[in-house]
């Protein structure tokens, strides 16, 4: 039973660059989070998914941060032009519909991360 | 306000001892739920123990249990019998709101198990 996939596990690119980051949820789940960890900010929520939909988008920097969901099993998070303070460890996330689980809670699953760094 | 308070950014234990993490919490929304996460080394955030705001009891899991103290507004984490794969960071965070997906996070606690 694979677990949320995310690619590339580590990214070395220059300020200015494109970057994009990939996700694969588990299957069948329902919401997809992207979270960004720092050490000066912890780790923060940028935007989560329902059904392929984004639902809140308020933890989005700026517009140079995107994301997209075109399937139930794969998101990007795009950073257009990356800077240094973009590096970070960037997170996706996924889980079940609250309903559909017997217990009364729905876990998020993590993936291993994508470590960024903007020269 | 922060919405998730961990006041603890570091702790040793020996192994074998019992540890306690805190957390307190800030909400005036009467549905809300709170979790707690384990980070190692390698990075991964790995899903520990859930406490519903209208669970009538602590939430246990194996070694793990929380001390829920609803009129304080605190979860705190307990760890029973620390064994040396206990090493982490550790977070506490909060959802609020029935329908509300999103997770607030604490700053964490490093926990380090001394031999």
């Amino acid at each position: 039973d694979a677990g949320v996939i995310q690619s590339p596990r580590h990214e070395v690119t220059e300020m200015g660059q494109e970057v994009t980051l990939r996700c694969k949820p588990i299957s069948g789940h329902d919401y997809l989070f992207w979270y960004r960890q720092t050490m000066m900010r912890g780790l923060e929520l940028l935007i989560y998914f329902n059904n392929n939909v984004p639902i809140d988008d308020s933890g989005m920097p700026e517009d140079r941060f995107s994301a997209k969901m075109p399937n139930a099993s794969f998101s990007t998070l795009k950073i257009q032009p990356s800077e240094p303070r973009d590096s970070a460890v960037y997170f996706c996330a996924s889980s079940l519909e609250l309903g559909v689980r017997l217990s009364s809670y729905n876990e998020q699953f993590f993936g291993p991360g994508t470590r960024l760094t903007v020269l | 306000a922060q919405k998730i308070t961990q006041t603890q950014p570091g702790m040793f234990v020996q192994e074998k001892e019992a540890v306690t993490l805190d957390c307190t919490y800030d909400t005036s929304d009467p549905s809300y739920g709170l979790f707690w996460y384990k980070q190692p080394s390698s990075g991964e955030m790995i899903f520990l123990i859930y406490q519903g705001s209208y669970d009538q009891q602590n939430a246990t899991e194996g070694r793990y249990s929380l001390n829920f103290q609803k009129a304080r507004k605190s979860a705190n984490l307990v760890i029973s019998a620390s064994q040396l794969g206990d090493s982490a960071m550790y977070f506490c965070a909060m959802r609020e709101g029935f329908g509300n997906e999103k997770l607030t996070f604490g700053t964490g606690t490093r926990l380090t198990i001394i031999p």
